[in-house]
């Protein structure tokens, strides 16, 4: 059954460090998303990206985050500088359409120290 | 602003009893409802999608409803087993992202 990977599941990394956290989407989707959960808290939307371009973004998607397209098969999130507060689980989602069902992957847990 | 709220927070039940999980939100205009399950320091596997039109989805032990007007949606789980244990967590689709509840965590005992 297709699903949405991603790469790596836990990163450590130090306040101030850029960190690019890797996503593959199901293949044949349109719609790629990037969520994130401080732990405890609520699943929380950043971004929204449909044909190579950000469609919605949130308020917590400041200028210190970037998404990208390098090629036909991932999609990643950039923090240029992280913080302390950056520290969460961030999840991957990917829709063949923009209001069908979404796929989420494992996520990847992000520690900033 | 789309506010999704879930009661109860925590449930504990013995195996073999069936349940129901709330979930409302405060904006009607949502263009989908979907229900997640996500097991500790995992991922959200989806479980269910009811889209506007529609007023309820099955899959297997689990039923799922929709209503618009009074802004509710519920997660129905028969006969509970022990692997039904995690956080479930609905979500409503609204301006092109989903917006989340905080969870229920159901604890199903042997």
């Amino acid at each position: 059954e297709p699903e949405v990977t991603q790469t790596p599941s836990h990163q450590v990394t130090q306040m101030g460090q850029e960190v690019i956290l890797r996503c593959v989407p199901i293949s044949n989707h349109l719609y790629f998303y990037w969520y994130r959960q401080i732990l405890g808290q609520k699943v929380e939307f950043l971004v929204s990206f449909y044909n190579n371009e950000i469609s919605e973004k949130s308020e917590i998607f400041d200028d210190q985050f970037s998404v990208e397209r390098p090629d036909g098969s991932n999609f990643t999130l950039k923090i240029r500088s992280t913080k302390l507060e950056d520290s969460a689980m961030y999840f991957c989602a990917s829709s063949a359409q923009g209001e069908t069902e979404a796929f989420f992957g494992q996520g990847t847990r992000l520690t900033v120290v | 602003k789309q506010e999704v709220t879930q009661i109860p927070a925590a449930l504990s039940v013995p195996e073999g009893e069936n349940l129901v999980l709330n979930c409302s939100f405060t904006d009607s205009a949502i263009y989908n409802l979907q229900w997640f399950r996500q097991d500790p320091g995992k991922g959200l596997t989806s479980l269910l999608l009811i889209q506007s039109s529609q007023r309820e989805q099955t899959s297997g032990r689990l039923n799922a409803s929709l209503d618009k007007s009074s802004g509710r949606s519920t997660l129905y789980i028969a006969a509970s087993q022990p692997g039904d244990s995690a956080t479930y967590l609905c979500a409503g689709g609204s301006q092109g992202n989903l917006i989340f509840g905080k969870g229920t965590k159901l604890s199903v005992k042997p």
